[in-house]
């Protein structure tokens, strides 16, 4: 069954530097997402990206955040300068619509900032 | 602004008990709700989607019920087995303008033999 990948699956960063996160959607889906779940909190969402444009993002992603479709298969989320409370799973997820179909969850990246 | 709510918090029950987990959500305008399994340190694993016209979805000893009107959805597991033990969330993509999911704490279960 077609699932979504993440890597690194942990990273351990110092603070100010700049990280990223790498996805790999599944072949068919359109729409990608990304989200994160600081630990013992509710899973936030990040960001939404559809066609090479970014389509929806919360009050977290800010100009600190940027999101790439580098070629037909990967999607990047990058944090420009890491801070301590980025620290968090960071999850990437995939469906073929963006409301009506199933989100499909990767296994997440666990990133630490020290 | 949606807030979303799961009750309760942890549950704890022997194998073999049907199970009633709760989510509620503030606002009834909606286009789906969405029911998912964590397990400890791993991604969301997605279990049922029930779409704002719909009243239930069925997988399985799964059964998702949603009632728009009164802002709640239940999560029923029949016959629980110790490999149910898990956080289970649920998430509202509410139909104001945007498409952005709001999860709920989430419910951790354990199933004990």
């Amino acid at each position: 069954e077609p699932e979504v990948t993440q890597t690194p699956s942990h990273q351990v960063t110092q603070m100010g530097q700049e990280v990223i996160l790498r996805c790999v959607p599944i072949s068919n889906h359109l729409y990608f997402y990304w989200y994160r779940q600081i630990l013992g909190q509710k899973v936030e969402f990040l960001v939404s990206f559809y066609n090479n444009e970014i389509s929806e993002k919360s009050e977290i992603f800010d100009d600190q955040f940027s999101v790439e479709r580098p070629d037909g298969s990967n999607f990047t989320l990058k944090i420009r300068s890491t801070k301590l409370e980025d620290s968090a799973m960071y999850f990437c997820a995939s469906s073929i619509q963006i409301v009506q179909e199933t989100q499909y969850f990767g296994p997440g990246t666990r990133l630490l900032v020290l | 602004k949606q807030e979303v709510t799961q009750i309760p918090a942890a549950l704890s029950v022997p194998e073999g008990e049907n199970l009633v987990l709760n989510c509620s959500f503030t606002d009834s305008a909606i286009y789906n709700l969405q029911w998912f399994r964590q397990d400890p340190g791993k991604g969301l694993t997605s279990l049922l989607l029930i779409q704002s016209s719909q009243r239930e979805q069925t997988s399985g000893r799964l059964n998702a019920s949603l009632d728009k009107s009164s802002g709640r959805s239940t999560l029923y597991i029949a016959a629980s087995q110790p490999g149910d033990s898990a956080t289970y969330l649920c998430a509202v993509v509410s139909s104001r303008g945007s498409y952005i999911p709001t999860f709920g704490r989430g419910t951790s279960l354990i199933v004990h033999p």
